[in-house]
């Protein structure tokens, strides 16, 4: 089943406002990394988080790993247009060379 | 460096064809796999490589074939093509040196009809 899920699957964002992100494993992870996919291309690595409670920031993302290492949050502030995408979340649990990744949250950006 | 490629860009297939697609990286990495994905369902695994010599099953293996002969190359072969197997394909590759963040090839667009 499952392993990695993602809410939402969609969202729509007006420019200039905040959004959250959110994925849940039915397992502890070891890690969790994330992706983003702009429309028509790959998916490029965004971060990876591996302690317990972890928060990174870059510039206007910040991402968090939960405290039991089984959920984990993007949040963007000040949503631009270059946001526009879908973005995934991916953990390892059957090891640290194979990936399972959420659905994804697609997000259209409203100027 | 090139990173991942992947050719052909775009298929068209009759069900029942069979075609090879290609991957190939040049980051000396150790992992390889490959994905699928489909509208609605993210990016499921289908097969993967811990390293030249090894495969494995991902996700959703049956209909394609792997092998790893070289650190560099890692097809996928569609035996005999089927309209549920239309999907977007990407290669990936990672090292244990780069905490396994995962490279992307560009894709490969296939149509089966």
């Amino acid at each position: 089943g499952q392993q990695v899920m993602q809410i939402p699957q969609y969202q729509h964002v007006q420019e200039g406002e905040d959004f959250t992100t959110y994925c849940n494993s039915s397992t502890t992870l070891s890690n969790i990394q994330w992706y983003k996919q702009r429309p028509g291309g790959h998916p490029v690595f965004l971060i990876q988080l591996v302690k317990s409670g972890e928060v990174k920031k870059q510039k206007r993302l910040t991402f968090q790993f939960g405290e039991a290492k089984k959920n984990s949050s993007l949040h963007i502030t000040a949503t631009q247009t270059t946001d526009v995408g879908t973005y995934f979340c991916a953990g390892p649990p059957y090891g640290n060379n194979r990936l399972a990744f959420g659905k994804g949250n697609q997000v259209v950006v409203i100027p | 460096n090139a990173g991942v490629t992947q050719t052909p860009k775009f298929q068209v297939l009759k069900t029942g064809q069979s075609m090879t697609l290609q991957c190939a990286q040049d980051m000396n990495h150790e992992y390889m796999s490959w994905y699928r994905q489909d509208p609605g369902m993210g990016l499921r695994l289908i097969h993967y490589s811990v390293g030249a010599g090894i495969t494995d099953q991902g996700e959703v293996p049956n209909g394609y074939n792997v092998s790893r002969s070289t650190t560099e190359d890692f097809p996928l072969r569609l035996l005999s093509a089927a309209p549920s197997q239309t999907s977007v394909y990407f290669c990936a590759s990672s090292s244990r040196d780069s905490t396994y963040e995962q490279y992307f090839g560009p894709g490969t667009r296939l149509t089966v009809t």
